[in-house]
């Protein structure tokens, strides 16, 4: 079965700080997502990377940045954290782009 | 127009019945269709996926594919108030990869 682990489920930051989530999968997926999802707005891609060090803007990146080192471990950065960012954020991975995601559990952020 | 259209619904059937979800999208040549089930508070899980035009059927869930309309629909039949939740409907889309675009979700109550 594909595992995809990410590092909080909670997490509670105050404005202007910088954040990091962590997003770790096991079956070798070069193709790795990161989406934020909001009552109502459904799932909105922020950042992708279909290799090691490789990144695609999504739909929504401004505010974010991403890092991926190794391939099994993709990270969303929060440079300064901002209330309007407070969302569930979700990370996928996949063999192909266009192929089946799976998902993590997702980490439920809160920005004060 | 969104790439990718699902009724918001909520949508009630009662216990033992045919529940039918729709979706609709924009791009003529997507080629991968997908549809996921998402528990309140949870994160995405696949239910089935369909890339060729007719029905495929799992269990008591069929997906239906037309490419010639651009649309695909879940069927579930024998609806079970453990069914309940919101179900995303997942298309390769227009991005540069190609990569899922996933409409906003219908909200499915099952009642006993």
């Amino acid at each position: 079965d594909v595992k995809v682990t990410q590092s909080s489920r909670y997490l509670v930051k105050r404005t202007g700080e910088k954040v990091f989530l962590e997003c770790v999968q096991d079956m070798d997926h070069e193709n790795m997502f990161w989406y934020r999802q909001d009552p109502g707005l459904g799932l909105r891609l922020i950042y992708f990377s279909y290799d090691v060090k490789m990144k695609e803007k999504g739909d929504i990146p401004e505010g974010y940045s991403v890092s991926r080192e190794k391939k099994e471990r993709f990270s969303l950065i929060l440079e300064s954290a901002s209330t309007n960012q407070t969302s569930m954020y979700l990370c996928a991975s996949s063999p192909r782009p266009s192929e089946t995601q799976y998902f993590g559990p997702g980490t439920r952020l809160t920005v004060l | 127009q969104k790439e990718v259209e699902q009724n918001s619904g909520p949508l009630s059937v009662p216990e033992g019945a045919i529940a039918s979800l729709n979706c609709t999208y924009s791009d003529r040549v997507s080629q991968s269709f997908f549809w996921y089930r998402q528990y309140s508070g949870k994160s995405p899980e696949l239910i089935m996926s369909i890339y060729s035009n007719g029905d495929k059927e799992d269990g008591r869930f069929t997906a239906q594919l037309n490419k010639a309309s651009q649309y695909v629909s879940l069927l579930i039949r024998d609806s079970q108030p453990s069914d309940s939740a919101t179900y995303l409907c997942a298309v390769n889309g227009k991005g540069s990869a190609r990569q899922l675009t996933f409409g906003s979700g219908t909200q499915l109550t099952v009642l006993p």
